[in-house]
């Protein structure tokens, strides 16, 4: 049984290029989450998402960044015209059940470097 | 503003001792209490959790304790050992996950 995964590992982009992130869910899987990590901090929520649906995006920058979960394939966490400031990793994690009060578990995160 | 506060910021512990991370909140809503463990590279995995109807919680070498009425809990890790090292995250859910900042572990052989 696949774990969370997360493509690609590491990301170099250079300021104004667009990043895309994927993640697929643990099998039977339905809620997706995607978090940043700035070095030397912990976790901050971004959105949260089911199939076809934003549930909270109440963490997302409200300018170039944009999530999605589609009925088919991988939730992709897409940023434009990156900047420095948008370097860390970011995480996604996946829940069985609704809610954001259960157990998530975390894939191996995809870590963005912007030039 | 910081919705949950962990500390310490480091620690380090000699094998076979015990190691003790403390974390703080302020909203009484929350309702889910998790500890993660992150190693180097890797992405968080849940380590013990606990609701607050319960005042601990026990897995093997880890204890979560929780007091409710100072809105505090903590990990313990009993006989640490150097494989514990690593950096400790808890968090408290409501609607979503809010973590504190980390804790970095090392156990001295």
């Amino acid at each position: 049984n696949a774990g969370v995964m997360q493509n690609p590992r590491h990301l170099v982009r250079r300021r104004g290029q667009e990043a895309r992130l994927r993640c697929s869910p643990m099998k039977g899987h339905s809620h997706v989450y995607w978090y940043r990590q700035l070095p030397e901090e912990g976790l901050k929520f971004m959105v949260y998402l089911q199939k076809e649906n934003i549930i909270d995006e109440s963490g997302m920058p409200k300018e170039r960044f944009s999530a999605e979960f589609p009925k088919e394939g991988p939730s992709i966490l897409r940023i434009q015209q990156v900047v420095r400031g948008d370097s860390a990793a970011y995480f996604c994690a996946s829940s069985p059940v609704s809610g954001m009060g259960n157990e998530q578990f975390f894939g191996p995160g995809t870590r963005l470097t912007v030039l | 503003q910081q919705q949950v506060k962990q500390s310490p910021q480091s620690l380090i512990v000699q094998k076979g001792g015990i190691s003790i991370i403390n974390c703080a909140y302020e909203n009484t809503a929350f309702d889910y209490f998790p500890w993660y463990q992150q190693f180097p590279g890797k992405g968080p995995a849940l380590l013990i959790a606990i609701r607050p109807d319960v005042s601990e919680k026990k897995e093997g070498r880890f204890t979560i304790s929780f007091n409710k009425s100072a809105k505090q809990f903590s990990l313990h890790i009993m006989d640490s050992q150097p494989g514990d090292s690593a950096t400790y995250f808890c968090a408290a859910s409501m609607r979503q996950f809010y973590f504190g900042t980390g804790t970095s572990l090392t156990v001295i052989p």
